[in-house]
C-alpha cells in the first residue's frame, strides 16, 4: 500500500536553482494538488489538476509549475528557486467532485522538506 | 478568500486534562474535515462533519459541525501523550467559492505525561 509517494524528502538549493518535486499516486485518484506548510500559516494550495492534462492554479501559484501527463504522476517545478520557498511541502490525492474538486478524504504524501539558501 | 481560524495556536497540557479546540469561519462550508499530522508526516484524517449541528464521535475525541455550517470544534477527553500532535481542520468551500479545501492555521497540541 504506497498510497502518495514523495521524493526527494529533503532538498538544499541555493537561490536561482531549478528542480522538480515529484509525487506519485498507486490509488486511481483523478484529483491531485500541491500544498506548502509554513509555520502558522496551515496549508496552502500551490496548483491543483482534476485529471490529467488538467492543471488549475491555486492559492499561491507563483514561481511554481506543473504539469500532468498520466493519471499516477503529478510534479510540482520550482523554476529559479528564492529563499521565501524555503517550506515544507506536501502532495495529496483524492477522488474528483462534479464540481471539479476533491471529494472526501485526501490523501498525503509524507512531505518535501525544501531550504533555499 | 475564506478563511478558516483555529484557536488556540498552541495547546500544552497534562495527560487526563480535556481541551477544545475551535475552528471558526464568517463562510458556509457544505462540509468539514479534521484531519492529525504528526511530525515529520502528511496529515491523515479523522473525520468528516457535513449535516449542520452533526456531532461525532471518534473514542475520546468528540467533533461537532456548527449548526450553521460555519464554525466546528474538537473536543478531548482525557487527552493522552499519544494525542499529540497538529491538528488541522479544513473546510469544502463548494457552496459559496468553489471546490476547494481551506485549511486552518492548526493548533499544535502538546500532552505531557
Amino acid at each position: 500500500n504506497a498510497g502518495v509517494t514523495q521524493t526527494p524528502k529533503f532538498q538544499v538549493l541555493k537561490t536561482g536553482q531549478s528542480m522538480t518535486l515529484q509525487c506519485a499516486q498507486d490509488m486511481n485518484h483523478e484529483y491531485m494538488s500541491w500544498y506548502r506548510q509554513d509555520p502558522g500559516m496551515g496549508l496552502r494550495l500551490i496548483h491543483y489538476s482534476v485529471g490529467a492534462g488538467i492543471t488549475d492554479q491555486g492559492e499561491v501559484p507563483n514561481g511554481y509549475n506543473v504539469s500532468r501527463s498520466t493519471t499516477e504522476d503529478f510534479p510540482l517545478r520550482l523554476l529559479s528557486a528564492a529563499p521565501s520557498q524555503t517550506s515544507v511541502y506536501f502532495c495529496a490525492s483524492s477522488y474528483t467532485s462534479r464540481a471539479g474538486g476533491p471529494i472526501g478524504e485526501l490523501f498525503f504524501g509524507e512531505g518535501s522538506r525544501l531550504t533555499v539558501l | 478568500t475564506q478563511l478558516l481560524e483555529q484557536s488556540p495556536q498552541f495547546l500544552s497540557i497534562q495527560e487526563g486534562e480535556n481541551l477544545t479546540v475551535y475552528c471558526n469561519s464568517s463562510s458556509v462550508f457544505s462540509s468539514l474535515q479534521w484531519y492529525r499530522q504528526e511530525p515529520g508526516e502528511g496529515p491523515v484524517l479523522l473525520v468528516t462533519v457535513v449535516t449542520g449541528g452533526e456531532v461525532k464521535k471518534l473514542k475520546r475525541l468528540t467533533f461537532q459541525f456548527g449548526d450553521a455550517r460555519k464554525d466546528s470544534s474538537l473536543h478531548i477527553t482525557a487527552a493522552q501523550p499519544g494525542d499529540t500532535g497538529l491538528y488541522l481542520c479544513a473546510g469544502d468551500g463548494r457552496l459559496t467559492s468553489g471546490s476547494r479545501l481551506t485549511f486552518g492555521e492548526g493548533t499544535q497540541l502538546t500532552v505531557n505525561p
